[in-house]
């Protein structure tokens, strides 16, 4: 079967950084993307790897290992326009998106 | 970026009535669009695949007649809600693709049946 599996809040403070996990287990595999959600807006591209390994945009990276059928977001400075919350999702076999529950990510200051 | 826009981005019905949403790609022609819907604090569901010519293909679970998909040209797919009840009130959302990994999403559309 396929399960997206992250956590379901997570709580960090202006300025620091925080790394939220995304455990996967999908039929098939184009690679995986993180989106950002702000309440009752659609959601907007972070990222996508289908490589093992990091990439970094900014204060935005984000880690995949394939073989572990995991991934990670890291932000770094975090800022309060950061409030949102962050969806997995990974891409079967058909190119359709399978997605997390998503992360809701709270900044305090 | 390519832009994908949705209309309206929000409608109130009265229950039994039907209620059509536009997906528009505005720079850019999609074969494909995706159908979504999601709940508060829920992630979003897939409800249908869009084909630009062809029928859509729903998920299991997806009442093919109550939710009517068109895609009648490169750039417009329609999603017609029809006899709205409460429950089918959400939050829509549209996307299209552009190639294979990439997907655009429209602003989404916030339904609320009375």
């Amino acid at each position: 079967g396929q399960n997206i599996d992250q956590p379901t809040e997570m709580t960090a403070t202006e300025g620091a950084i925080v790394q939220i996990n995304c455990t996967y287990q999908t039929s098939g595999f184009n690679g995986l993307f993180w989106y950002q959600q702000h309440a009752g807006e659609a959601p907007t591209f972070l990222s996508y790897n289908v490589l093992d390994g990091l990439e970094e945009k900014g204060r935005f990276s984000s880690f995949l290992s394939r073989s572990k059928g995991y991934s990670y977001l890291l932000l770094k400075e975090l800022q309060m326009k950061d409030s949102a919350s962050y969806l997995c999702a990974t891409m079967d076999s058909n190119y359709q998106l399978i997605w997390g529950a998503g992360t809701k990510l709270i900044i305090k200051p | 970026g390519a832009v994908v826009s949705q209309h309206p981005s929000w409608v109130i019905c009265k229950s039994g009535t039907s209620v059509k949403i536009e997906c528009r790609s505005l720079d850019f022609q999609a074969t494909t669009m995706f159908w979504y819907r999601q709940f508060p604090k829920q992630s979003l569901m897939l409800m249908a695949t869009s084909n630009e010519g062809s029928k859509a293909t729903y998920e299991q679970g997806v009442e093919k007649d109550k939710f009517l998909i068109n895609h009648a040209s490169l750039t417009l797919s329609t999603l017609t809600v029809t006899s709205a009840h409460p429950e089918d009130s959400s939050f829509y959302i549209c996307s299209a693709r552009i190639r294979d990994t990439e997907q655009f999403f429209g602003p989404g559309t916030r339904l609320t049946v009375l």
